[in-house]
């Protein structure tokens, strides 16, 4: 069984679209987070939450809404999708503080806004 | 600032040979870890030292970490047509609490066989 996993895999769309990507582990983690890679292959934290409470945001724009029903799921929602969110996104989940533990990322869905 | 920053950015080497990344980081930190990632694929963790720690092993890996230079180094032993992949160092700051890791730009190996 995948530990993280992320759908869909691939999202191709036009401007000022919304959209939603969705992100589950079965890991018991309590920690999960959502990073941006663009096509420099940087990777970029955006969210984390931490037993449904979000405890970073590091200064996304607001189109970008995280979305978390229960423990194991984090979705992303992007609204009035612009060419800039062009990248990949990557869920991952640790279980406690990232600063003592390592993080599980899942595959990736890349994101391409035409 | 950024944090982690590799050096190469690509490196091209031939199989059987040894592979050596570095990373720089600016702030104190907790730990810093190595992951890799295969084309189109997600980052997959390779091993964590903590800042009390000078020197990890695991398999053909060794990571060294020098606080006092902020910096790092990860060692591939006898690489393998596998290990292509990008190799990036990420930091956890020091502070706590539950934090994303900070990545470098990370370091294209491509093994040659």
């Amino acid at each position: 069984d995948t530990a993280v996993s992320q759908t869909p895999k691939y999202l191709v769309t036009q401007m000022g679209n919304d959209k939603s990507i969705k992100c589950e582990q079965n890991l018991g983690h309590d920690t999960m987070y959502w990073y941006k890679q663009d096509s420099k292959k940087f990777l970029k934290i955006m969210f984390s939450y931490n037993n449904k409470e979000l405890i970073i945001n590091e200064t996304v724009p607001n189109r970008f809404s995280p979305k978390s029903p229960d423990k194991a799921h984090l979705n992303l929602h992007i609204n009035s999708l612009e060419l800039g969110d062009s990248a990949v996104y990557f869920c991952a989940s640790s279980q406690g503080p990232v600063a003592k533990n390592i993080q599980y990322f899942g595959a990736g869905t890349r994101l391409s806004v035409l | 600032s950024q944090q982690g920053e590799e050096d190469p950015q690509a490196l091209s080497i031939q199989e059987g040979e040894n592979a050596t990344m570095n990373c720089s980081y600016k702030t104190s930190i907790n730990n810093l870890q190595w992951y890799r990632q295969n084309s189109g694929r997600g980052l997959v963790h390779l091993i964590l030292i903590r800042s009390n720690e000078r020197e990890k092993h695991s398999g053909r890996l060794r990571v060294t970490l020098d606080t006092s230079k902020k910096s790092s180094s990860l060692l591939i032993t006898a690489s393998r047509a596998a290990d292509t992949a990008s190799y990036f160092c990420a930091t956890a700051y020091s502070g706590g609490g539950a934090d994303g890791l900070t990545f470098g730009k990370g370091t294209h190996l491509i093994i040659q066989p």
